[in-house]
Parts: structure tokens; sequence; C-alpha cells
């Protein structure tokens, strides 16, 4: 089983919805971080964590510590919002989920 | 604005050839990150600096992969010899500390492939 898990692994979506991508893991954790690759491949870090939630524009990053648990939502998405969304939980050293990969059509 | 740069961008060798990847980080921030992507096994951490000592590098292979960080402007990470299995995108990746963990920068990486 993987330290890291996220779900769902591809994820398509209308302009204007609601997106939700989970993260779990199974360590012990200083932070957890979020982050975006888009199809040219840059790598953007979202979101660093390691309790409560945060939010940048529409991007909103929540994390339960006691359930191993982060969600992140995007609202009223946008095709330029497709991209591979990455979790990576910071054990010292970054361990990396599989990434999301999320397609929004107009 | 502040960029992690690397050089080079593409880099298309030989089985058996040297390759050496180069990093510039965040000026200021004391830690660097080599990260490797491929299709299979995604994500990678490879090896990591702080205060241009290394802290880890278990995820290299020893036998031919070589981190150094001379000065606090560069990083390099060194293949010899490179081997097909070697063909990946590397990332480099500066950081500064903020509460429990470090906000991370990535580089836009390099595409290495090994014929």
């Amino acid at each position: 089983k993987n330290e890291v898990e996220q779900s769902p692994q591809n994820l398509t979506a209308q302009e204007g919805e609601f997106i939700t991508i989970n993260c779990s893991y199974s360590v012990g954790i200083s932070a957890l971080h979020w982050l975006q690759q888009h199809p040219g491949g840059g790598i953007v870090s979202l979101f660093m964590l390691s309790s409560g939630k945060k939010k940048h524009g529409r991007l909103i990053a929540t994390i339960n510590i006691q359930e191993k648990h982060s969600s992140l939502h995007i609202t009223a998405s946008h095709p330029r919002d497709s991209a591979v969304y990455i979790c990576a939980v910071d054990t010292d050293k970054l361990i990396f989920g599989t990434g999301t990969r999320l397609q929004v059509f107009p | 604005d502040a960029r992690v740069t690397q050089t080079p961008r593409h880099k298309v060798t030989e089985m058996g050839q040297e390759v050496t990847m180069r990093c510039q980080p965040i000026l200021g921030h004391n830690t660097v990150f080599w990260y490797r992507q491929t299709m299979m096994q995604g994500l990678e951490l490879l090896a990591y600096f702080r205060n241009r000592a290394p802290l880890d590098d278990s995820g290299m292979p020893k036998d031919r992969f070589s981190a150094e960080m001379p000065d606090a402007t560069l990083a390099t990470l060194k293949i010899q010899p490179s081997e097909p299995r070697d063909s990946a995108v590397y990332f480099c990746a500066s950081g500064s500390p903020r509460g429990r963990g470090y906000e991370q920068y990535f580089g836009p990486g390099t595409r290495l492939t090994v014929t």
C-alpha cells in the first residue's frame, strides 16, 4: 500500500463545477503540500499546510491531521485549471501521491 | 521575480556517457532538492541539501549518481555512466522554512533521454 493515496486518479468536469480531490496518508507528517503540474511539465506549489484550511483565489485546501486526510477544492472550475494535481507529505523528505489528472471542458 | 533555473532544459545522450545537470536556487533559500519524474514511478526525491550539506541521498543510486552543492548558487546532479533507465525529467527545487515544513519552488526541469 502506498504511503500517500490520491483519489480520483482522473477527473473530468464542466466549466463552473465544484471539484474535490482527496489525499490520504499513512505516515506522520510535518506538513502536506499540494502541487499543480501543467501539460507543459512545470510544477507549481499551491499550498503547504500543517493544520486547518487555506484559501487562495478559487482554491481551498483542508487537512485533518487526526484522520490523515487532506482535500483540495476548486470552486467555479475553468479550463485553465486542467492539470495534474499532486499531493505530497513532508516527513523530513517529500513522499508524493500519484496525482489526479483534471480536465475541465468549456 | 526570483526563480529556480535549471540547465540544460533538454539533454539527449548515449548510454555510458556522463551527464551533468545544474540548478541555481533562489537566492536566500537554504535547502535544495533534486527530484526525478518518470511515467512509471511518478515524482520521487533523489537527494536534498540544507545549507549546502547533503542531508539525505537515500533515493539516489549511489553507484552512478552524485549530487553536490559547491556553493550557495549552484547545485549539480551527475550521472556517470548514464543508462537508458535514467531517462526522466529531473527537477530541482529550492526551499525556505515556513512553519513546520519547507515551502518549495520548482525549476522547469531537465528532460533527459539516454539512448
